[in-house]
């Protein structure tokens, strides 16, 4: 059962425009939402967050929208560069004082042509 | 740097083997999380601890077992190792804090190769 979800596996945009992820998710229980970027041989980092109190955040060129009633966020990259190409996971947790799991998205590839 | 370190970075082995992987979480984090990521798949949560006990599992065969030692440390033991086993293992660490989600930082990974 895929609660996170990233429909499309890869994305490429030109540099200078903008880059949109999506992430969809079924668990109700999420409350709040973290992007993480990966580069080949690294761990995931962390990139940006949002809560389900908010619908955006925003963060540089970073932006996250999220849309509860659809079960829906996405990640705007604006403008776009070379050093965004990585693969970007969606991810949610689900706490309980301490108590954590973190669920992943597959992951978006995401390629900048310059 | 995440400050989270993994050893080793890659791992070649035959089926039927047990290997051990072992995480340094950054320092002063209480909890460790370790993560499996298969090819073409997003992560999957396999068990956290904290300071020294076990405190969420997820998906994690019963082949698999971890532990936290006093020092914080956690090592994760793979045993019967079939091909299917053969993927990338993340190691994150977080303060642990009980009243609010904590971030996760994560380490470089283990690439295992069962053959």
């Amino acid at each position: 059962d895929q609660q996170v979800k990233q429909n499309s596996p890869s994305l490429s945009v030109q540099e200078g425009r903008i880059s949109i992820l999506n992430c969809d998710y079924t668990n109700s229980m999420f409350d709040y939402f973290l992007w993480y970027k990966k580069y080949p041989a690294e761990g995931p980092t962390f990139l940006i967050s949002i809560s389900s109190i908010k619908d955006k955040n925003e963060d540089g060129r970073f932006t996250v929208f999220l849309n509860k009633s659809a079960k829906h966020l996405s990640l705007h990259i604006v403008p776009s560069q070379p050093g965004d190409s990585a693969v970007y996971f969606c991810a949610a947790p689900l706490y309980n004082f301490g108590n954590e799991k973190l669920t992943f998205g597959t992951g978006t590839r995401l390629t900048i042509i310059p | 740097d995440s400050g989270v370190t993994q050893t080793p970075k890659h791992l070649i082995t035959a089926t039927g083997q047990r290997v051990t992987l072992r995480c340094s979480p950054r320092s002063g984090d209480l909890s460790v999380y370790w993560y499996q990521q298969s090819l073409d798949q997003g992560l999957q949560f396999l068990i956290q601890y904290y300071n020294g006990e076990e405190r969420a599992k997820g998906n994690i065969l019963e082949r698999f077992s971890a532990q936290q030692f006093p020092d914080l440390h956690s090592e994760l033991n793979l045993s019967s190792l079939e091909l299917g086993d053969s993927a990338l293992y993340f190691c994150a660490s977080s303060s642990g804090s009980q009243f609010s989600y904590n971030e996760q930082f994560f380490g470089p990974g283990t690439r295992l190769t069962v053959l």
